[in-house]
């Protein structure tokens, strides 16, 4: 199973917004509901940003949102904060129980 | 609020073989809403899905199957993981996980460093 292919890299000032791809095919992304974002910052264990393409955990700000259109899953983060900047991981369902985890972006606040 | 704890070597010599266990506490790993499993990040780079139990079975992504065995122990409300036959590749962060039924990995523990090397 190949890697789900992500931009190795994308920014944006604070107060913008930034968002990042996620393309799988048909037998990952396209197929399923079950895409989820995670962000990790330097040293630390990921965390849960979005599950089930555009559900968000509780405790999740309402500046991250996740879609998905055809073979390619988006996390958008709106109004940008110092904060976010991280790694930001997508992740899919791939069939036979398996998931699948994108390359990362490496997200830098202008 | 379930937290996750890996333990095991740091430092393990090619082609021995890993051990590494998650001690779970605030769940139960008999709980059947939930899986437990591996995650991997090498030094610099991505994450990885290793493999998951779920009430005794066992599920291995297919690039690792060969070499892994997911266990658990319910008395001690922990799992463990071995890969065998390991190569410097295997130098990693290893994460253990709870996925839930919809597939996504809602608590991760802090991970540990396991390095492979003479």
């Amino acid at each position: 199973q190949s890697a789900l292919t992500q931009p190795p890299s994308a920014s944006g000032s604070p107060g913008q917004s930034v968002t990042i791809s996620c393309t799988g095919s048909r037998t990952d992304v396209g197929g399923y509901a079950y895409v989820s974002w995670y962000q990790q910052h330097p040293g630390k264990a990921p965390k849960l940003l979005i599950y089930e393409v555009v559900k968000r955990p509780s405790g999740v700000p309402d500046r991250f949102s996740g879609s998905k259109s055809g073979n390619t899953a988006s996390l958008t983060v709106a109004g940008l904060q110092a904060e976010d900047e991280a790694d930001y991981y997508c992740c899919s369902y791939t069939g036979d129980n398996n998931l699948v985890f994108g390359g990362g972006t490496k997200v830098t606040v202008l | 609020q379930v937290q996750l704890q890996e333990s095991g070597p740091g430092l393990v010599k090619p082609s021995e073989t890993l051990s590494l266990t998650c001690t779970v506490s605030g769940d139960s790993i008999t709980n059947n809403n939930f899986e437990w499993g591996w995650v991997r990040q090498p030094p610099g780079m991505g994450l990885e899905w290793i493999g998951s139990i779920y009430v005794g079975t066992t599920y291995y992504t297919p690039s690792l199957k060969s070499r892994i065995t997911i266990s658990e122990d319910a008395s001690k409300n922990q799992f463990s993981l071995r890969m065998n036959s390991l190569i410097a590749r295997d130098t990693a962060v290893y994460f253990c996980v709870r996925r839930t039924s919809g597939d996504y990995l809602d608590s991760w523990g802090q991970g540990t460093l396991v390095t492979v090397s003479s």
